[in-house]
């Protein structure tokens, strides 16, 4: 059954550092988002990206975040400084249409800010 | 906004008992509704969609109704099993704006 991948599943990186963050999302899906959890809270929104270009994004999702789909296959996710409170688990998301079908999530990334 | 509330935050019960497991909604302009199975330090599994025009969805013994005007759905899990222990998320998707709106969870451990 296809399934959507995320890479890493853990990263450790220093305070204002950048990570990329990678998601492989189910190939015939058409949305893509960003969602993250931070210890013990809900998970929150961060991005959706749909025909190559972000159509929602939250206040969350400041200067300091992009998105990109470099490829036909990878999305990925920068955070170009990372803070001490960017230390969350980090999800990615897809789905075939917005409102007929479930969005499917990745594993998950572990992002520790140090 | 949309605010998700769900309750009760974590339940226990003995195996074999059915599980009904609550959500309300702020914000009753939904296109559908999804129900997601977390486990510790994992993903979200996706457990069913409701769409708004429906009032039952069911997988196996998980069913999930939807009351859209009065902003509410209940996971009924029957016939509970240990495996079931974990985190339950209900997500909302709303018609203003493209994302998910999750809900806290219910915790629930089913005991031999």
């Amino acid at each position: 059954e296809p399934e959507v991948t995320q890479t890493p599943s853990h990263q450790v990186t220093q305070m204002g550092q950048e990570v990329i963050l990678r998601c492989v999302p189910i190939s015939n899906h058409l949305y893509f988002y960003w969602y993250r959890q931070i210890l013990g809270q809900k998970v929150e929104f961060l991005v959706s990206f749909y025909n190559n270009e972000i159509s929602e994004k939250s206040e969350i999702f400041d200067d300091q975040f992009s998105v990109e789909r470099p490829d036909g296959s990878n999305f990925t996710l920068k955070i170009r400084s990372t803070k001490l409170e960017d230390s969350a688990m980090y999800f990615c998301a897809s789905n075939r249409d917005r409102v007929s079908y479930e969005q499917f999530f990745g594993p998950g990334t572990r992002l520790t800010v140090l | 906004k949309q605010e998700v509330t769900q309750i009760p935050a974590a339940l226990s019960v003995p195996e074999g008992e059915n599980l009904v497991l609550n959500c309300s909604f702020t914000d009753s302009a939904i296109y559908n509704l999804q129900w997601f199975r977390q486990d510790p330090g994992k993903g979200l599994t996706s457990l069913l969609l409701i769409q708004s025009s429906q009032r039952e969805q069911t997988s196996g013994r998980l069913n999930a109704s939807l009351d859209k005007s009065s902003g509410r759905s209940t996971l009924y899990i029957a016939a509970s099993q240990p495996g079931d222990s974990a985190t339950y998320l209900c997500a909302p998707w709303q018609a203003a704006g493209n994302k998910l709106t999750f809900g806290g969870g219910t915790r629930v451990l089913v005991k031999p």
